[in-house]
């Protein structure tokens, strides 16, 4: 089946500095991937959406220049937390799409804390 | 904006028990999806239903999708320990998923 691999799964880093996240779609092409935040016990958030080739489309609120996106390929994106503060820490969780609904595929998460 | 409302929020019972998860909304949704997510993993597609009043089973587990296509529904029979988890609904919408809160579902030995 389609797989999703996201690294780092945790990370720790200083308030202040960036960080990137990647998304792999490893056994296929993905034309759209979406990044999610999750706080604790609570759902997924939908950020942005990431097409290949082009601009991510940020949903209300989330701001484009702290949250970098580039999908650079059909299967690779990026999240860039940038000047990251200890209010950015939380769960970043990626997705891809192989193809119709059933094609959505979710990576492991990352943990991301800022200290 | 389409929402979804997932109930309830927090089940905790005891092993053996059945149960049932409620997902509702306004809007009428091109398919729906039920997840589960253990804590530091990425969620875990457990099934799509597409077609009003579709019933699909996986072993312990039922879903139904409203004839309508507005609502959803997720019953476990004889819950075990292995079930605990989240649960989340999602509605396909447009070009994305709209995720329902979450049921965190705790099953007790």
């Amino acid at each position: 089946g389609a797989v999703v691999s996201q690294h780092p799964s945790r990370v720790i880093c200083k308030s202040g500095t960036s960080v990137k996240i990647e998304c792999r779609s490893l056994d296929f092409q993905a034309t759209t991937m979406f990044w999610y935040r999750q706080f604790p016990k609570q759902s997924l958030m939908l950020m942005a959406t990431s097409n290949e080739g082009s601009k991510a489309t940020y949903e209300q609120g989330v701001e484009k220049d702290k949250f970098l996106i580039n999908h650079a390929s059909l299967t690779l994106s990026t999240l860039t937390v940038t000047s990251a503060h200890p209010e950015d820490s939380s769960f970043y969780i990626c997705s891809a799409v192989a193809g119709g609904w059933d094609g959505y595929t979710f990576g492991s998460g990352t943990r991301l804390t800022v200290v | 904006t389409q929402l979804l409302k997932q109930s309830p929020q927090f089940l905790s019972i005891q092993e053996g028990e059945n149960l049932t998860v409620y997902c509702n909304s306004s809007s009428v949704f091109s398919s729906l999806q039920w997840y589960r997510q253990e804590p530091g993993e990425g969620p875990v597609l457990l099934v799509t239903v597409v077609t009003g009043g579709e019933v699909k089973k996986l072993k312990r587990l039922t879903f139904q999708f409203g004839d309508a296509r507005k609502d959803s529904s997720l019953h476990i029979t004889a819950a075990q320990p292995g079930d605990t988890g989240l649960y989340l609904c999602a509605g396909a919408g447009g070009n994305k998923l709209v995720f329902g809160a979450g049921t965190i579902l705790r099953v007790k030995s």
